[in-house]
């Protein structure tokens, strides 16, 4: 089945010491989405890629940063950690008009 | 620029009654498209439902529907016959214009619990 694979699903990390989180798809989506979201709350945006072109929100922490070398992966580097970006992190797909399509997210702690 | 009010933070439903889930949107575009999520507890966010800023019809899915009233910029999302498995997150989401740059916004969202 086609779909969106993260991994890891569960990723810990000191503060500080720099994570990647990855994203696969195979679904030949040509967008490409990274959300941060915190408990009960509604997932926020930190950038997408169409095709190669990369939109950065304007609140997206210097810290993060992504990478797409490819149309089916996609990456997310946290540069030095810090404790309030524990979260879950959602990598989704989409064409350009239709819904996204979502993995199973990566939660992400901090020691 | 786009915005996404969901004005229920959480609703209790007895088992098997429909009910009603509120989203309200402002944009100045005249193309976009409006979404439904659900995320259970487990985190994973499921696709329900889309409707197009330009479908004449309100759009159904199974148990699911969506009241599309475009002048009062409201998207509800209807679950008819409520089941304790709809018990979860859901989020009314938004994409404006169908160009390069778009890019899909959430609501805060509403948590349902449906009472057996």
């Amino acid at each position: 089945d086609a779909m969106v694979i993260q991994n890891p699903r569960y990723q810990v990390t000191q503060f500080g010491k720099p994570v990647t989180l990855s994203c696969s798809q195979t679904l030949n989506h040509n967008v490409m989405y990274w959300y941060q979201q915190k408990s009960s709350q509604a997932p926020k945006l930190l950038f997408h890629y169409y095709d190669k072109d990369f939109n950065n929100e304007a609140d997206t922490p210097d810290n993060f940063q992504s990478r797409r070398p490819n149309t089916s992966f996609c990456f997310l580097d946290i540069r030095s950690p810090g404790l309030g970006d524990a979260a879950m992190y959602l990598c989704a797909t989409s064409d350009q008009r239709g819904p996204q399509h979502f993995g199973d997210g990566t939660r992400l702690s901090i020691l | 620029a786009q915005k996404i009010t969901q004005t229920q933070p959480g609703m209790f439903v007895q088992e098997k009654e429909a009910v009603t889930l509120d989203c309200t949107y402002d944009t100045s575009d005249q193309s976009y498209g409006l979404f439904w999520y659900k995320q259970p507890s487990s985190g994973e966010m499921i696709f329900l439902i889309y409707q197009g800023s330009y479908d004449e019809q309100n759009a159904t899915e199974g148990r699911y529907s969506l009241n599309f009233q475009k002048a009062r910029k409201s998207a509800n999302l209807v679950i008819s016959a409520s089941q304790l498995g709809d018990s979860a997150m859901y989020f009314c989401a938004m994409r404006e214009a169908y160009s390069s740059a778009s890019k899909i916004i959430f609501g805060s969202g509403t948590r349902l619990s449906i009472r057996p």
